[in-house]
């Protein structure tokens, strides 16, 4: 199985930070990446498919890059809602298995 | 409107067997595959099984193969979860969720677009 493995675990950020999250596949899944946003007591959220592309209707500060092995979830503009639970997930091939996660708090 | 809402959760006995099912709206249910996810109290998100949308094909991960049974009626728009042998670690709230269009993917292996709110399942005595 690929193991994904996001870093840092947890971060504390301010309002109007610019946040950026790494996920690193233990091998090479091309762009079969998917980023998705969980906020406390919800449904995941899709952000980002194909590593880069955004989802319909998820605001523009945030974006995606990498291939391969290694990969990266940033927000521009960090706003109140966007604190939550970030996960990456590879697709490149089956099982379909996600990073542990990466929690972003208020500072 | 994609909807997924799922239902059948509950508190079970270790060894014990639960059925848990997703009805879907908003889209062409048999155009689509399927996956279960599940995610422990506290914990990150696990994929379990997955099924393509003519419910020929099933794959499972690991931890639940040959305990859980996934499938599918696409005459009533609904997706199930048949759970036998539960264990302690199988204690989470499971996600139904739907995979898009086979061409965003690589093979059968896809991402998860839309997502149900989850019912909790706890496997304790």
């Amino acid at each position: 199985d690929i193991q994904m493995t996001q870093s840092p675990s947890s971060l504390s950020a301010s309002v109007g930070d610019r946040v950026t999250i790494t996920c690193r596949a233990s091998q090479g899944i091309s762009m079969y990446l998917a980023w998705y946003q969980q906020k406390p007591g919800k449904v995941p959220k899709l952000l980002i498919y194909a590593a880069s592309t955004l989802q319909p209707g998820v605001p523009s500060r945030f974006s995606g890059s990498g291939s391969g092995t290694d990969f990266t979830l940033t927000i521009s503009s960090l706003q109140p809602e966007d604190f939550a639970t970030y996960y990456c997930q590879n697709y490149n091939s089956a099982p379909r298995t996600f990073g542990q996660g990466t929690k972003v708090d208020i500072k | 409107e994609v909807q997924l809402l799922e239902s059948g959760g509950g508190l079970v006995q270790p060894g014990g067997s639960l059925r848990l099912s997703c009805a879907a709206s908003g889209f062409t249910f048999s155009s689509y595959a399927m996956s279960w996810v599940r995610q422990a109290p506290g914990k990150g998100l696990e994929w379990v099984s997955v099924i393509t949308g003519s419910g020929r094909s099933t794959d499972y991960s690991d931890s639940v193969k040959g305990r859980f049974t996934i499938s599918r009626d696409n005459s009533k728009n609904m997706l199930y979860l048949q759970m036998n042998s539960l264990r302690a670690e199988d204690t989470a709230v499971y996600y139904c969720a739907k995979e898009p269009s086979r061409i965003y993917c690589s093979g059968n292996v896809c991402y998860l677009d839309f997502w149900g709110q989850g019912t909790l399942v706890t496997v304790s005595s």
